[in-house]
């Protein structure tokens, strides 16, 4: 059975900085791209950013509302996604999801999800 | 970027009742447009993928069409289960765009 479970949201104050983590199971990890997408409180999803597999290269790509702020990056050797998150403002407050991505002929999706884990950015 | 407007917000309807949400997309995306069900406090479950590709183990009743830049996702009988949000989001080229949600609500 596959699993992602977040970990590492809470109460941060703006301007500073939080690493989410997401720990995957029950697949082969290393082969599979991971992302990440955030949901405000009361709003719709938004797309922060993916990575790719080492096999595609293990780039990178983010949405702009984001970029230059986070980065994404993964332990594949611990099946692990990481989201840093600097320089925090008021409005990336969201529950953040971490999601495995799946190919199917060139159409990607995201067919299993974490929990989700709550980020606060408040003074 | 492309851009994903999805209509309409909000919707009242009743068990049984067949209901159509239209995603439209800024430029055209071939069939690159992905469907998701979030119910209140959960996480979000792909329903459709590649325009009209039903999911392994989503009910028959769920349906998918269109390509270029306009879609739809067809209920064709509404089931309690079935009250919740849907999301279309395009899965071709990053940014993923989501659409804004459709609010599906019970009359």
């Amino acid at each position: 059975e596959v699993q992602l479970v977040e970990s590492g949201g809470g109460l941060v104050q703006p301007g500073r900085s939080l690493r989410l983590s997401c720990r995957a199971s029950g697949f082969n990890f290393r082969d599979y791209a991971m992302s990440w997408v955030r949901q405000a409180p009361g709003k719709g999803l938004e797309w922060v950013g993916f990575i790719r597999s080492q096999a595609y290269g293990g780039t990178t790509e983010y949405a702009a509302s984001v970029k230059g702020r986070f980065t994404i990056s993964r332990d594949d050797s611990e099946s692990i996604a990481y989201l840093q998150m600097n320089s925090l403002k008021s409005e990336d407050t969201a529950v953040y999801y971490c999601t495995s991505e799946y190919d199917s002929g060139g159409y990607y999706y995201n067919d299993d999800w974490g929990q989700g884990t709550l980020v606060t950015v408040s003074s | 970027d492309i851009q994903m407007t999805q209509s309409p917000s909000s919707l009242s309807a009743s068990v049984g009742d067949r209901v159509t949400i239209t995603c439209r997309a800024s430029q055209s995306i071939s069939r690159f447009l992905n469907w998701y069900q979030q119910k209140p406090g959960k996480a979000p479950e792909l329903l459709i993928y590649a325009a009209s590709t039903l999911r392994s183990g989503v009910p028959s009743r769920f349906s998918g069409g269109g390509s270029g830049a306009v879609f739809t996702l067809t209920i064709s009988s509404l089931q309690p289960d079935d009250f919740a949000s849907y999301y279309c989001q395009e899965s071709l080229t990053s940014p993923y765009t989501f659409g804004q949600g459709t609010k599906l609500e019970i009359k």
